[in-house]
């Protein structure tokens, strides 16, 4: 079983949609991490995070650590937010855990 | 964006000739990073460097070596590419290992 789970793996929505991307791990952390990526890209920092929830623009990243989940949730969904979509931890080693990723696609 | 770049962008190669693909950076970051992306898996860590000098393994090192002689420059080699090296190869900067920074990525297939 891997570290880090990501669900869903595939997410198609229609444009304006709220969606959810789920991230569950198994470690203790310190701080839990979202990235995307766009086709063909390199790799951005969304958020980072250790408690809470944090907001950047139509993006949200909540994280409950006494359940060890974190969600990241796009409001108003578009087009250009599609891309994948990573889950990382930074645990007891001075090393990243990283998801599978999800591969968000929204239609117009 | 974090001032690191990666070198080249784009190789394709034979097997057993020997590749180096290179990260610099230009931010005086501590710590740096080579992952590989493979579909089906996450990013994996092949070695990291915390200091001039100072490097040591990931989870996926074997077939790899790494060199870092100067901050700005972290060198991955693969001394006989095989084809399952073929991937795209990320570097990673930081000044505190928990939060890091990405290079664009190289594309390397081996033939």
């Amino acid at each position: 079983k891997n570290e880090v789970e990501q669900s869903p793996q595939n997410l198609t929505a229609q444009e304006g949609e709220f969606i959810t991307i789920n991230c569950s791990y198994s470690v203790g952390i310190s701080a839990l991490h979202w990235l995307q990526q766009h086709p063909g890209g390199g790799i951005v920092s969304l958020f980072m995070l250790s408690s809470g929830k944090k907001k950047h623009g139509r993006l949200i990243a909540t994280i409950n650590i006494q359940e060890k989940h974190s969600s990241l949730h796009i409001t108003a969904s578009h087009p250009r937010d599609s891309a994948v979509y990573i889950c990382a931890v930074a645990g007891a080693t001075n090393k990243l855990i990283f998801g599978t990723g999800t591969l968000l696609a929204v239609q117009p | 964006d974090a001032g690191i770049t990666q070198s080249p962008r784009h190789k394709v190669t034979e097997t057993g000739t020997p590749v180096t693909l290179r990260c610099h950076q230009t931010e005086n970051h501590r710590y740096m990073y080579w992952y590989r992306q493979d579909p089906g898996h996450g990013l994996r860590l092949i070695h990291y460097s915390y200091g001039v000098k100072d490097t040591d393994k990931g989870e996926v090192s074997d077939g790899y070596s790494v060199s870092r002689s100067k901050t700005e420059d972290f060198l991955l080699t693969l001394e006989s590419a095989t084809s399952s090296q073929t991937s795209v190869y990320f570097c990673a900067i930081s000044d505190r290992w928990y939060e890091q920074y990405f290079g664009p990525g190289t594309r390397l297939t081996v033939t």
